[in-house]
C-alpha cells in the first residue's frame, strides 16, 4: 500500500492565482514529519516546508502553508499567488518514527499559466 | 546551508560497463546517507541506506550485487551501478540527514544513461 498519496498528477493554474496540492498519508506511527519538495526541470530537490506531527499550528514559510489535518492524514500544500516560476514538480514525502529515510508520493507537475 | 554534492552530475557508458557515482557531505558528517533512484517524469525511489562503517540496507526489490554501496568516511558515500543495462539509464539522487527533524540535504543527482 501507498504511504503517501498525491492524487493530482498535473494541474494548470492561472497566475496570481492560489493552488492546493493534496497529499494523504499513511502511517501507524505516532511520530511522524511531512515535508513539500519542489522539483524543477533541472532536477534539484528544493525543500518547502515541512510539518511535525505533533506541531499544533499548521507550518507556514512565506507563500507556502502546510494545511494539516492530522485525523484525516491530510498534508495539503498551498501556494498563494502562485507565479510562473512555481512550475516545477511538487513531491510531499515523509519520513515515520525515529528513521532519517524519506519516502515520497508520486508527485503533482504544476503548471502556472501567464 | 548544509550541502551534498554528486559527482559526476552526468555520465554516459556502454552497456556491461560499471559506473561509481560519488555522494559527498561537504561541510557536514553524515553517518547515514540515502540513495533514490528517479526515472523520468516519475517519483523518487528510495533505493538503499548508506551506513557509515557498516553495511548499506537496501529496499526490497533492490539487487544489493548491482548497486553497490560504500561508506567508507563520515564524507563520502559512492555508488556503483555494476554491468550497467540500458534499463539502469536514469536520475541518481543521494541525500542526508541534518540534526533537525526536518533537516535533509540532497545532491544535485547523477544522470546516468547506458548505451
Amino acid at each position: 500500500a501507498q504511504k503517501i498519496t498525491q492524487t493530482q498528477p498535473g494541474m494548470f493554474v492561472q497566475e496570481k492565482e492560489a493552488v492546493t496540492l493534496d497529499c494523504t498519508y499513511d502511517t501507524s506511527d505516532q511520530s511522524y514529519g511531512l515535508f513539500w519538495y519542489k522539483q524543477p526541470s533541472s532536477g534539484e530537490m528544493i525543500f518547502l516546508i515541512y510539518q511535525g506531527s505533533y506541531d499544533e499550528q499548521n507550518a507556514t514559510e512565506g507563500r507556502y502553508s502546510l494545511n494539516f489535518q492530522k485525523a484525516r492524514k491530510s498534508a495539503n500544500l498551498v501556494i498563494s499567488a502562485s507565479q510562473l516560476g512555481d512550475s516545477a514538480m511538487y513531491f510531499c514525502a515523509m519520513r515515520e518514527g525515529r528513521d532519517d529515510k524519506i519516502i515520497f508520493g508520486k508527485g503533482t507537475r504544476l503548471h502556472i499559466l501567464p | 546551508g548544509a550541502v551534498v554534492s554528486q559527482h559526476p552530475s552526468w555520465v554516459i557508458c556502454k552497456s556491461g560497463t560499471s559506473v561509481k557515482i560519488e555522494c559527498r557531505s561537504l561541510d557536514f558528517q553524515a553517518t547515514t546517507m540515502f540513495w533514490y533512484r528517479q526515472f523520468p517524469k516519475q517519483s523518487l525511489m528510495l533505493m538503499a541506506t548508506s551506513n557509515e562503517g557498516s553495511k548499506a540496507t537496501y529496499e526490497q526489490g533492490v539487487e544489493k550485487d548491482k548497486f553497490l554501496i560504500n561508506h567508507a568516511s563520515l564524507t563520502l558515500s559512492t555508488l556503483t551501478v555494476t554491468s550497467a543495462h540500458p534499463e539502469d539509464s536514469s536520475f541518481y539522487i543521494c541525500s542526508a540527514p541534518g540534526t533537525g527533524a526536518y533537516e535533509q540535504y540532497f545532491g544535485p543527482g547523477t544522470r546516468l544513461t547506458v548505451t
